[in-house]
């Protein structure tokens, strides 16, 4: 079946450096891909939807010049946490689809995030 | 006012025995219903996605159905076993605008 890869699954990074998390679609064209952050025992929060060659869409209260969509291409999405503060330490989830009604949600296996 | 409610928060039953989650919305319309599994420290896993129209939907041990009327949505899991141990997560999902509500799960633990 189809699969997202997402990578890496954790880092770690000194507070104020910029990390960069990759979520690729493996075997099908991704027009779609959503950006999530989850604290523990939480439910996973929507933080961005991005389509393919436009500028993603940034839930309420999400700062979009902190964290940086790029959704370059039908297969690979990237999100980068810039000037990283420890408050930003979470579980980073991309998720994919394609275009067809009713298509599966695939959701990558996560990114810790732990900013010292 | 969360618009997504999940019941119980959380749950601990024997190996081998049933349990029933339960999800409320009050999101309407919806394109679709899905329930996912999220193992902890790990992206979900899609068990089911059911459309308004339909009222249940089976992936080996886990059953979902879904009452739009009442806006009611369950999932069903028979002779759980140790690895049935997660967080499952009830999600109405509206196609159109790809606007998703996500519940806060039901944190289950299977015990030998």
């Amino acid at each position: 079946g189809a699969v997202v890869s997402q990578h890496p699954s954790w880092v770690i990074c000194k507070s104020g450096t910029s990390v960069k998390i990759e979520c690729r679609s493996l075997d099908f064209q991704a027009t779609t891909m959503f950006w999530y952050r989850q604290f523990p025992k939480q439910s996973l929060m929507l933080m961005a939807t991005s389509n393919e060659g436009s500028k993603a869409t940034y839930e309420q209260g999400v700062e979009k010049d902190k964290f940086l969509i790029n959704h370059a291409s039908l297969t690979l999405s990237t999100l980068t946490v810039t000037s990283a503060h420890p408050e930003d330490s979470s579980f980073y989830i991309c998720s994919a689809h394609g275009s067809r009604v009713g298509e599966k949600l695939f959701f990558g296996s996560g990114t810790q995030l732990s900013v010292l | 006012k969360n618009q997504v409610e999940q019941s119980p928060q959380s749950l601990i039953i024997l190996e081998g025995k049933n349990c029933t989650l339960q999800c409320n919305y009050t999101v309407s319309p919806f394109s679709n219903l899905r329930w996912y599994k999220q193992d902890t420290g790990r992206g979900p896993v899609s068990l089911t996605i059911m459309t308004f129209s339909e009222n249940t939907k089976s992936n080996g041990r886990y059953t979902a159905t879904l009452d739009a009327d009442t806006k009611q949505s369950s999932l069903h899991i028979t002779a759980s076993q140790l690895s049935d141990s997660a967080s499952y997560i009830c999600v109405p999902w509206f196609y159109n605008n790809n606007d998703m509500r996500f519940g806060a799960g039901t944190r289950l633990t299977v015990k030998p």
